[in-house]
């Protein structure tokens, strides 16, 4: 079965200050997905980042970077110098890949907050 | 082109009246989700459909709850006879093929069962 775990409920921050995200994740299938979302106070998910289980490159997107490790079946997220703007709660989801557009599984997110 | 959209955005039943909750994809998009997402958690899957057709309905918690997407466009999640406990927003997402498995979320329903 699928599972992915976010161990930090919450953090804080303090401007300017670098913050990850810890995700961990399991799953049987060989071929998955990977993502990180953030939900600002609004509401919305707002997509950040998408990852296949094949490409364990790290992807680095201005001031954020992912870190992926097949090996701890972990994906963090790193904010670099955060801001107050990147306050919400982050998700990381897996999605396994034979079973298309089902079994999308969300972690309990982790409620960042950047302090000025 | 316009994003996801949701009606209506809040919502407050009395336990034990039906609910009926919207969700306009984007245009074009073949893949509709329905999510609900409890206070303080993630979202946890409902349902999926794929132009008209449900291809999975295992998350839906009871039989209570029934979605729709007749014309493989518009999708409606029903509630009948709502309890306290389904309280939640229920959030909808859609996705195309070429859009790979990016998800493009609504705002969401907030459902307040009183």
């Amino acid at each position: 079965a699928q599972k992915v775990t976010q161990a930090q409920t919450e953090i804080s921050v303090v401007e300017k200050e670098d913050v990850t995200l810890d995700c961990v994740y399991e799953t049987r299938d060989t071929t998955y997905y990977l993502f990180w979302y953030k939900q600002p106070p609004s509401g919305e998910l707002v997509f950040l980042i998408r990852r296949n289980s094949f490409d364990e490159q790290n992807e680095i997107s201005g001031r954020y970077s992912w870190n992926f490790q097949k090996s701890t079946s972990s994906f963090n997220f790193t904010i670099t110098a955060s801001q107050v703007v990147d306050s919400a709660v982050y998700f990381c989801a897996l999605s396994e890949a034979l079973n298309y557009g089902q079994n999308f599984v969300f972690g309990p997110g982790t409620r960042l907050s950047v302090l000025p | 082109g316009a994003g996801v959209s949701q009606s209506p955005r809040y919502k407050v039943a009395k336990r034990g009246q039906d609910v009926a909750l919207r969700c306009d994809p984007i245009s074009g998009h073949v893949s509709l989700f329905w999510y609900q997402q409890a206070l303080g958690q993630g979202p946890e899957f409902l349902t999926y459909f794929q132009n008209e057709a449900q291809l999975d309905k295992s998350g839906l918690p009871s039989d209570r709850f029934f979605a729709e997407r007749p014309e493989g466009s518009v999708s409606t999640l029903k509630i009948q006879r709502t309890q306290q406990e389904d309280s939640a927003v229920y959030l909808c997402a859609s996705t195309s093929l070429s859009s790979g498995y990016e998800q493009y979320f609504g705002p969401g329903t907030r459902l307040t069962v009183t």
